[in-house]
């Protein structure tokens, strides 16, 4: 496809679960994010993928989270023993660029709204 | 604390009138974006800006970046009703991550 997509659009899962979100960036995109999302907020970020490598976790909140991009393209984002709290639309993010200079335009995906009963 | 603090929250307006929005911080970013959220989608890139007191130009919006690079603004002239939305700025510092501000939610009423 022509944009980022994400998997599933909409997850709802009961608190203690295991859930994984897919993204597919745009091809070509070598770098790639993941923001949270809350109501009525601006995007938290959560992890930066440049290539297959985690350039930058430190958004990540506890263990609990993990995100995985074995081939440097598609990344899936794990969470264990989800919480209520957890609960926000999880959005992916591509770009061009991602090594020094200027960062580029991110590209967004529609994002995977995760509600955690 | 937000790294990035806009204001306001919330902004509702007419049709025709002008506005802006401040985007501030007390870091300094090597570059800052403005983005555009509609419900149910991702954010839109409107503009990036680089250099300090910079001013960009897209069609009614006029975008300035405060000349220390640690503030920003966004102002709207003849808002329609096509403007609303949730506007977002966006700071980047080293290693390319990027920091959003809490957003500016924008409507204009016909």
């Amino acid at each position: 496809g022509a944009g980022v997509s994400q998997t599933p659009s909409n997850k709802v899962t009961e608190k203690g679960k295991y859930v994984e979100l897919r993204c597919d960036p745009i091809s070509g995109h070598t770098a790639l994010y993941w923001y949270r999302q809350s109501l009525g907020q601006g995007p938290e970020f959560l992890i930066y993928f440049q290539g297959t490598g985690a350039a930058d976790d430190s958004g990540l909140p506890n263990d609990r989270f993990f995100a995985v991009r074995p081939e440097g393209s598609v990344s899936t984002l794990k969470i264990q023993r989800t919480e209520r709290g957890d609960s926000a639309v999880y959005l992916c993010a591509s770009s061009r660029t991602g090594t020094g200079g200027n960062i580029g335009e991110l590209f967004f995906g529609e994002g995977s709204r995760l509600t955690v009963l | 604390t937000q790294l990035l603090e806009q204001s306001p929250q919330f902004l509702s307006i007419q049709e025709g009138e002008n506005l802006t929005v401040y985007c501030n911080s007390s870091s300094v970013f090597s570059s800052l974006q403005w983005y555009r959220q509609e419900p149910g989608e991702g954010p839109v890139l409107l503009v990036t800006v680089v250099t300090g007191g910079e001013v960009k130009k897209l069609k009614r919006l006029t975008f300035q970046f405060g000349d220390a690079r640690k503030d920003s603004s966004l102002h709207i002239t003849a808002a329609q009703p096509g403007d609303t939305g949730l506007y977002l700025c966006a700071g980047a510092r080293a290693g390319n991550m990027l920091t959003f501000g809490g957003g500016t939610r924008l409507m204009v009423k016909p």
